[in-house]
């Protein structure tokens, strides 16, 4: 099961920031967060993920609490191409773990 | 592009036909996966190659038999498939199983079974 609760979906005006909140109040100390999204019938593309720090890549900002138990991805100008659904991951750090994708958040970038 | 590749890409079979996935990862990855994507289910982890070996099976059927023949290339042979099995099956590799190791998916293969 997901280990993570995520709204079904959101919605963004393109070029604004898209802010898309993570529970995973359950995290281990040594699980990471990953975030993938899919876009409509192709495969899961990798964002980013994390442990503790705040991370940044070209793509976007993760944003996670100090206690750990939530997170945001952040998109900072959303365009209409980010329209997918976003899901957030947390993966344990022992052995071969698997991605378990939840139901995720569509999010809708409307022009 | 992500360095996986799938074909065919679109796949209609009947039941009692035996049909083969591919998939091509040209990334120098050591870990190949294969996933299941149902309509409007999760993504199903199905089986996970590390070094040519199989390292995870999640209770799949035996009418799916996994191939990996070297680390670049892995194959989902399909035989006696029910109509239920209509599905978009994704390929992934990454560096290696580790929780850091990112995976990176193919475009994936939309299979219908009549």
């Amino acid at each position: 099961d997901a280990k993570t609760t995520q709204p079904p979906s959101m919605d963004c005006a393109e070029g604004r920031a898209a802010n898309l909140p993570c529970n995973h109040s359950t995290i281990s100390g040594n699980e990471y967060v990953y975030w993938y999204r899919q876009i409509h019938s192709q495969g899961p593309q990798y964002i980013i993920h994390g442990l503790k720090n705040n991370e940044t890549n070209e793509m976007a900002s993760l944003i996670i609490t100090e206690d750990r138990k939530s997170s945001t991805l952040i998109l900072p100008h959303a365009t209409l191409r980010d329209t997918a659904v976003y899901y957030c991951i947390v993966r344990g750090a022992s052995g071969n773990t698997p991605l378990v994708f939840g139901k995720g958040t569509r999010l809708s970038v409307i022009a | 592009e992500t360095g996986v590749t799938q074909t065919p890409r679109h796949l209609v079979m009947g039941m009692t036909n035996k049909k083969s996935l591919k998939c091509e990862q040209h990334l120098g990855h050591n870990a190949m996966y294969w996933y299941k994507q149902s309509a409007k289910k999760p993504l199903e982890l199905m089986f996970v190659y590390s070094l040519e070996e199989r390292v995870e099976n999640n209770s799949v059927p035996s009418r799916f038999s996994p191939e990996c023949p070297n680390s670049s290339h892995l194959f989902l042979h399909l035989h006696t498939l029910q109509p239920e099995d209509s599905a978009l099956y994704l390929c992934a590799s990454s560096q290696d199983v580790g929780v850091t190791d990112t995976q990176y998916f193919g475009p994936g293969t939309r299979l219908t079974v009549l």
